[in-house]
């Protein structure tokens, strides 16, 4: 069984320009969270996708925003990027939504804005 | 605003002995609560859960104990290993489908 995986691990972007995350949940998993962790802090949730459709947002502008595939693998994409944007992003997949769900964390990219 | 915290950093313990992890949490909704480790370049591992119908859940050398009147929640490792040496992550949910929010973790050092 393939764990959470997450692509690229380290990504160095500018200012002002576009990024975009990849993760592949767990076999079988139709629910995958994303979470940004800057430097000192706790993951802090962005959103969720079941079955394609986005289920829950964080406090986080819409220039963050995400897809959820057929084959449940997601992308987060961020628009517009800001220093602050600087951070580990972990992707989660779980079997579903609700309270008892674990949810398997991949290792993250690390994003450098520049 | 903080929900849940985690004050203590840092912890170094001497492997063998027990390491008592902290975190209070603020929001009386919350009513689920887990513990994460985290690896560098890894993700976060579950660890142990919690339901606030319970006030103790035991794993192992792992027990987690949730005192809801005080909204305090701890992690005993007994007896402490090297390998336990890692980033611990508190979080909680409440019943509704709502995100995990976690606090800003303790690093645990246990030295040999």
């Amino acid at each position: 069984e393939t764990g959470v995986t997450q692509s690229p691990t380290h990504l160095i972007k500018t200012r002002g320009q576009q990024v975009t995350l990849r993760c592949s949940s767990q076999s079988g998993h139709n629910t995958v969270s994303w979470y940004q962790q800057a430097l000192g802090q706790g993951p802090q949730f962005i959103f969720q996708y079941y079955r394609e459709e986005e289920n829950g947002r964080g406090n986080f502008p819409p220039r963050f925003s995400g897809l959820q595939f057929p084959n449940y693998s997601s992308e987060l994409n961020v628009n517009a990027l800001e220093l602050d944007d600087s951070a580990l992003y972990l992707c989660a997949s779980s079997l579903g939504v609700g309270q008892g769900n674990e949810q398997f964390f991949g290792p993250g990219t690390r994003l450098t804005v520049l | 605003d903080q929900q849940v915290k985690q004050n203590s950093p840092s912890l170094s313990v001497q492997e063998g002995r027990i390491s008592i992890l902290n975190c209070d949490y603020t929001n009386s909704m919350f009513d689920y609560f887990l513990w994460y480790k985290k690896y560098p370049a890894e993700g976060p591992t579950f660890l142990i859960s919690i339901s606030s119908i319970k006030d103790k859940n035991e794993d192992g050398r792992f027990t987690v104990f949730l005192n809801k009147s005080a909204k305090h929640l701890s992690l005993h490792i007994v007896p402490s290993q090297p390998g336990d040496s890692a980033v611990y992550f508190c979080a909680a949910r409440d019943s509704g489908n709502t995100p995990l929010v976690f606090g800003k973790g303790t690093r645990l050092s246990v030295i040999a």
